[in-house]
């Protein structure tokens, strides 16, 4: 059974610095998502990574995936407020399409 | 083009009680999946559907169930509702093309369980 841990679980930061959020994952996954959450609200996808290797990038936000040691990482440039959320990791396992979501980084973003 | 959309939004039932929820895929969607989102147990697969058949399913009792009609909508029904029971409940829509895995989100239906 896949399993998926994130760490920081709680991330206070200030406006202008940078951090990393990490996503560990315990059996072979072939693709893994981010994805961004609002308080009360749905869940916003942010990037799917499809191989090992793979790093996308979308204003402030960098992901990367490396498949070998199971890890991916969501980091985070110049902080701002706006990017105060709930970040989610989810690795697909095996030949199923069901994600499982890592607990999810509480991300707080202070002036 | 239209997102996901889930209705109700939101729903207050009774212990006993028994719910449905729908889901609406984007339009040229063929897969849905169900997700459980509680503060304690975070965010569960339920089960995913693609072309009316029934994919993969989660560790949730048979209470829980659900279908997807020739039109790519679904619906979850959930039996003998209990307090443990009160969630946002998330569908995810999916294309899976050769070159897309996107999943895409609704906006949840918020049920609450007295």
């Amino acid at each position: 059974e896949l399993k998926v841990e994130q760490n920081p679980l709680f991330l206070s930061m200030q406006e202008g610095k940078n951090y990393t959020i990490y996503c560990n994952y315990s059996t072979t996954s072939d693709r893994l998502y981010w994805y961004r959450q609002d308080p009360g609200k749905s869940l916003e996808s942010l990037f799917v990574l499809l191989s090992n290797g793979a790093v996308k990038q979308e204003g402030r936000l960098m992901a990367s995936l490396d498949t070998k040691a199971r890890l991916s990482t969501l980091h985070i440039t110049a902080a701002v407020h706006d990017l105060s959320a709930t970040y989610f990791c989810a690795p697909v396992g095996g030949s199923n399409y069901k994600l499982t979501f890592g607990k999810g980084t509480l991300l707080t973003v202070n002036p | 083009k239209a997102g996901v959309t889930q209705t109700p939004r939101y729903l207050i039932k009774t212990r006993g009680q028994q719910v449905t929820l729908s889901c609406s895929p984007i339009s040229g969607h063929r897969s849905v999946s169900w997700y459980q989102q509680t503060p304690g147990q975070g965010l569960q697969f339920l089960f995913e559907y693609f072309s009316e058949t029934q994919r993969n399913k989660g560790n949730f009792p048979g209470r829980f169930s659900g279908r997807q009609f020739s039109n790519s909508r679904s619906e979850m029904n959930v039996s003998t509702l209990e307090l443990g029971d009160s969630a946002l409940y998330l569908c995810a829509s999916s294309f899976y093309g050769a070159s897309s895995y996107e999943q895409y989100f609704g906006p949840g239906t918020r049920l609450t369980v007295t």
